[in-house]
């Protein structure tokens, strides 16, 4: 059974600084790997979508890097802003016809001004 | 281009009724997924719904069922409602069935806050 967990549970840091969120899984037959942003009340929002094949994926201040062997991805945020200020949830793809979804609990990110 | 649209937002329901919640996806895409959100268990997969048919489930109980229009939109439905199916219900929709690979991302909607008294 697939488990997705993701370190640390919160994390607060000044505007500005460069951070790093974690999520390991258990069972690295994966197709895919995709993070999360969730607002407060809101639905989730796809940052960054890493197919199996792929080492990393960037967007804009974002990168995110993918080691299947070892069941590690991490999320690189760069000059974090206020704004960024939301829970991260890290979710994996196991695929086929009896696929499964798995994920993790989230990072709850806090940047202050 | 609209997101995906889940009505209604809150919901209020007492132990024993039943509720059904509405999703609607981005134009185009024909795949819907239903999610649970509860602070305990995090996010879980209930099933997926593309060209109608159920493509599949999660590890929930036969009271959670669901079905899919030929427009796409798709309702879940829950019945004898138990305190513990208090939580935010997501719905997220892509291009094509999950089961044949996530290539392109889940769109989800804002969610139906649920609470049963």
């Amino acid at each position: 059974k697939q488990e997705v967990t993701q370190i640390p549970a919160a994390l607060s840091v000044p505007e500005g600084e460069n951070l790093v969120l974690n999520c390991s899984f258990t069972d690295s037959a994966i197709y895919n790997l995709q993070w999360f942003r969730q607002d407060p009340g809101k639905g989730l929002t796809s940052l960054l979508l890493i197919q199996s094949s792929q080492r990393e994926q960037t967007s804009g201040r974002l990168n995110a890097s993918l080691d299947k062997s070892s069941g590690r991805s991490t999320l690189y945020i760069a000059a974090s802003q206020p704004g960024d200020s939301a829970t991260y949830l890290c979710a994996v793809f196991s695929g086929g016809s009896n696929y499964k979804l798995t994920f993790g609990k989230g990072t709850l990110l806090t940047v202050n001004p | 281009k609209a997101g995906v649209t889940q009505t209604p937002r809150y919901l209020i329901k007492t132990r024993g009724q039943q509720v059904t919640l509405s999703c609607s996806p981005i134009s185009g895409h024909r795949s819907v997924s239903w999610y649970q959100q509860t602070p305990g268990q995090g996010l879980q997969f209930l099933f997926e719904y593309f060209s109608e048919t159920q493509r599949n489930k999660g590890n929930f109980p036969g009271r959670f069922s669901g079905r899919q229009f030929s427009n796409s939109r798709s309702e879940m439905n829950v019945s004898t409602l138990e305190l513990g199916d208090s939580a935010l219900y997501l719905c997220a929709s892509s291009l094509g069935s999950l089961d044949r690979g996530m290539y392109s991302p889940l769109h989800f909607g804002n969610g139906t806050r649920l609470t049963v008294t």
